[in-house]
C-alpha cells in the first residue's frame, strides 16, 4: 500500500528555516519521484519542487532561492528544507509522488500544517 | 508561466446531475491535465490523469475530457460522497493548479 506521511514542526517564528520530512512507504525513491505541494491558508495549491528517482531536483521559480529538497533513499524519507520564513509561507505542506516524468503527483499525504508567526 | 483558470469556484446540485467542471489553461498543455478530489481534513485524490485516463479504483461515472488549452471533468450522475473540491493540474510546463470547485448537494 503506497503511503505518504509529512512531519515536521507546526509553528515556526518569521526568519527560520522550515525543515519538513515527508516519509513514505510501498514503493522506492530510486524509481519514483517526490514533489512538495503547499496550500496557503485560504488559497489554491502551489507546486514548490520535485526530487526526481535519479536524485535530480527541480524547484519553483518563486521559491527557489529559499528552498532545497534532499533525500534518504535508505530510509525513504525526502527532505523539504526552506529558509527565511515569512508569516506568507503559512499553510499545509504536502509531498506527492511521481511515477514517472508525465504520471505525477497520483498519491498524496495528508498534509503538515505550518505557522509562522512571532 | 501557465496559468489555469477553473471555473465554477462553487458548485451546488442534486443526487443524479450530471456535473460539469472546467479548466481553461493559457496556452496548449498538451493534454498533460489531471483532476484531483479533496474532501475535508484528507489527502488529495488523483480521479483522472492525462485528460481521460481513469485512475484505478475510481469509479466510472468520473470522467475527463479536453485538448489545447480547454479541459472538463464530468461527473455522470452525482452521488452524496462526491461532495468534495476539485481541482485540476496542468504539468504540460512546470506545475500550475487550478483555483478549485467547491461542490456541494442542493
Amino acid at each position: 500500500q503506497v503511503q505518504l506521511e509529512e512531519s515536521g514542526p507546526g509553528l515556526m517564528q518569521p526568519s527560520e528555516t522550515l525543515s519538513l520530512t515527508c516519509t513514505v512507504s510501498g514503493f522506492s525513491l530510486t524509481s519514483n519521484g517526490v514533489g512538495w505541494v503547499r496550500q496557503p491558508l485560504g488559497k489554491g495549491l502551489v507546486w514548490m519542487g520535485t526530487i526526481w528517482a535519479g536524485g535530480s531536483t527541480n524547484y519553483n521559480s518563486a521559491v527557489q532561492s529559499r528552498l532545497s529538497i534532499s533525500r534518504d533513499t535508505s530510509k525513504s524519507q525526502v527532505f523539504l528544507k526552506m529558509n527565511s520564513l515569512q508569516p506568507e509561507d503559512t499553510g499545509t505542506y504536502y509531498c506527492a509522488r511521481h511515477r514517472g516524468y508525465r504520471n505525477v503527483m497520483d498519491a498524496w499525504g495528508q498534509g503538515a500544517s505550518v505557522t509562522v508567526s512571532s | 508561466d501557465i496559468q489555469m483558470t477553473q471555473s465554477p469556484s462553487f458548485l451546488s446540485a442534486t443526487v443524479g446531475d450530471r456535473v460539469t467542471i472546467n479548466c481553461k489553461a493559457s496556452q496548449n498543455i498538451n493534454k498533460y491535465l489531471n483532476w484531483y478530489q479533496q474532501k475535508l481534513g484528507e489527502a488529495p485524490k488523483r480521479l483522472i490523469y492525462n485528460t481521460n485516463s481513469l485512475q484505478t479504483g475510481i469509479p466510472s461515472r468520473f470522467s475527463g475530457s479536453g485538448s489545447g488549452t480547454d479541459y472538463t471533468l464530468t461527473i455522470s450522475s452525482l452521488q452524496p460522497e462526491d461532495v468534495a473540491t476539485y481541482f485540476c493540474l496542468q504539468h504540460n510546463s512546470g506545475y500550475t493548479f487550478g483555483a478549485g470547485t467547491k461542490l456541494e448537494l442542493k
